[in-house]
């Protein structure tokens, strides 16, 4: 099982530019999470997906916007990149039912503004 | 807004000695805290806890939860170099279906 891919890796953009982080998922979970890691300030929740076809806010959505394209694969666009966006990106899926469940990340892909 | 402290921020200690990491919560409508080792990238998981007073072991690596003083703690006995990682401590609270991480601590196990 492949769990969580996300791509691209590695990324560098000029202010301005636009991109899409991509993220499937494998394992028939119902949630889909988005987070940034940043230095001292730990994983933040940017947008979730409770299930397929529902998203919602997390903590730092501001300048970030998410598709969930069908169960497997959620997506995040950033339309006009920051230097504040300058993080490491970590999208995770669980199956989100009544019982809690450990969360399983992707590799991340590191983003650089400029 | 829910609230994970973790401590220390960082740890320096030999190969063969026993930590103890803490974890300290705020959430409402708790359902389970969540103990995640990360390395050079992704978080991979170590134990979810949803009761208190049960101790989940793997290993070298154990922790227990207190819900009553909303605290957890995880135990490495006898570590490794290879144990040299953040350790990351998450509330998951219930109708949200989401997790509040904390910062981490940075654990340095030297020979």
């Amino acid at each position: 099982n492949a769990g969580v891919t996300q791509t691209p890796k590695f990324q560098v953009l000029k202010t301005g530019q636009s991109m899409t982080l991509q993220c499937a998922q494998d394992m028939n979970h119902n949630s889909m999470y988005w987070y940034r890691q940043d230095p001292g300030m730990g994983l933040r929740l940017i947008y979730y997906s409770a299930s397929e076809g529902t998203t919602d806010k997390g903590e730092v959505p501001n300048g970030y916007n998410v598709s969930r394209l069908n169960k497997r694969e959620f997506s995040l666009r950033l339309e006009s990149a920051a230097p504040s966006q300058t993080s490491v990106y970590f999208c995770a899926s669980t199956t989100g039912g009544q019982e809690g469940y450990g969360y399983t990340f992707g590799s991340g892909t590191r983003l650089t503004v400029v | 807004e829910d609230k994970v402290v973790q401590s220390p921020l960082s740890l320096v200690v030999h190969e063969g000695d026993t930590v103890t990491l803490n974890c300290s919560y705020e959430v409402t409508n708790f359902r389970s805290l969540l103990w995640y080792k990360q390395e050079k990238k992704a978080p991979t998981f170590l134990f979810m806890l949803t009761s208190s007073g049960i101790e989940k072991k793997s290993g070298r690596l154990s922790s227990i939860l207190d819900k009553k003083e909303l605290f957890s703690i995880l135990n490495i006995t006898a570590t490794q170099t290879g144990d040299s990682a953040i350790y990351l401590c998450a509330v998951e609270g219930r109708g949200y279906q989401k997790v509040t991480f904390g910062t981490g601590t940075k654990l340095q196990v030297i020979p």
